[in-house]
């Protein structure tokens, strides 16, 4: 079975610098990869996806995930963090062509200081 | 357009009373999840339905949950004789079909608490 392991509970950055949230997965072929994110009290929203092609993906709000098969990783990362990027980030994998939903990691809590 | 809906938003029970949880996926969206997120167990994912087909249960908790999904639209989730361990929220998700490149669209969920 597929899993997913987001290593870091809780990150904290200072506002305007660089972020990168890491993400390893466990699948034999390659997934579909995702990364959400929830805010206090909302529902989860996509912020980019792989399937294939291009290892460089580009999302909504300035982020980027780069897929490295030889690492079996999808890392998260964005140039300079604003606070309202504070919020839970959730990694997903679904190898079971959705009818086996996705598989998140625990989630990465991201505090911004000022 | 309008996004996945969930109600209630928020449902507080006594323990053993049974609870529905209600989901209304995006109009023409085949495809519905759901999913439960709790602290200790972090998203899990519980149930597929595409269209009207028979969902596979194996992903259910326990045989005191159950889910049916009518005229491939609005779904509800049962949990009957809650325990205090069901607390958790509760998320819905639709996508356009089924296919893991389809995004799914989540609602903001049940938040579920059991006395």
């Amino acid at each position: 079975a597929q899993s997913v392991t987001q290593p870091d509970i809780h990150i904290t950055v200072s506002e305007g610098a660089s972020l990168e949230l890491r993400c390893n997965y466990s699948y034999g072929a390659t997934p579909y990869l995702f990364w959400y994110v929830q805010s206090p009290g909302q529902g989860l929203q996509l912020l980019l996806k792989y399937f294939s092609g291009d290892t460089l993906v580009q999302g909504i709000k300035g982020f980027e995930a780069e897929f490295k098969r030889s690492q079996s990783s999808f890392n998260l990362r964005k140039p300079s963090v604003h606070w309202s990027d504070a919020a839970e980030y959730f990694c997903a994998v679904d190898s079971g062509g959705g009818a086996d939903g996705l598989t998140f990691g625990k989630g990465t809590h991201l505090i911004i200081q000022p | 357009g309008a996004g996945v809906s969930q109600s209630p938003s928020n449902k507080v029970t006594e323990k053993g009373k049974d609870v529905e949880l209600r989901c209304d996926p995006i109009s023409g969206h085949t495809a519905l999840y759901w999913y439960r997120q709790s602290l200790g167990q972090g998203l899990e994912f519980l149930i597929y339905f595409q269209g009207n087909s028979a969902p596979d249960k194996s992903g259910l908790p326990s045989d005191r949950f159950s889910a049916e999904r009518t005229g491939g639209s609005v779904s509800t989730l049962t949990i009957q004789r809650t325990q205090q361990e069901d607390s958790a929220v509760y998320l819905c998700a639709s996508s356009f079909s089924s296919g893991g490149y389809n995004e799914q669209f989540f609602g903001p969920g049940t938040r579920l608490t059991v006395l």
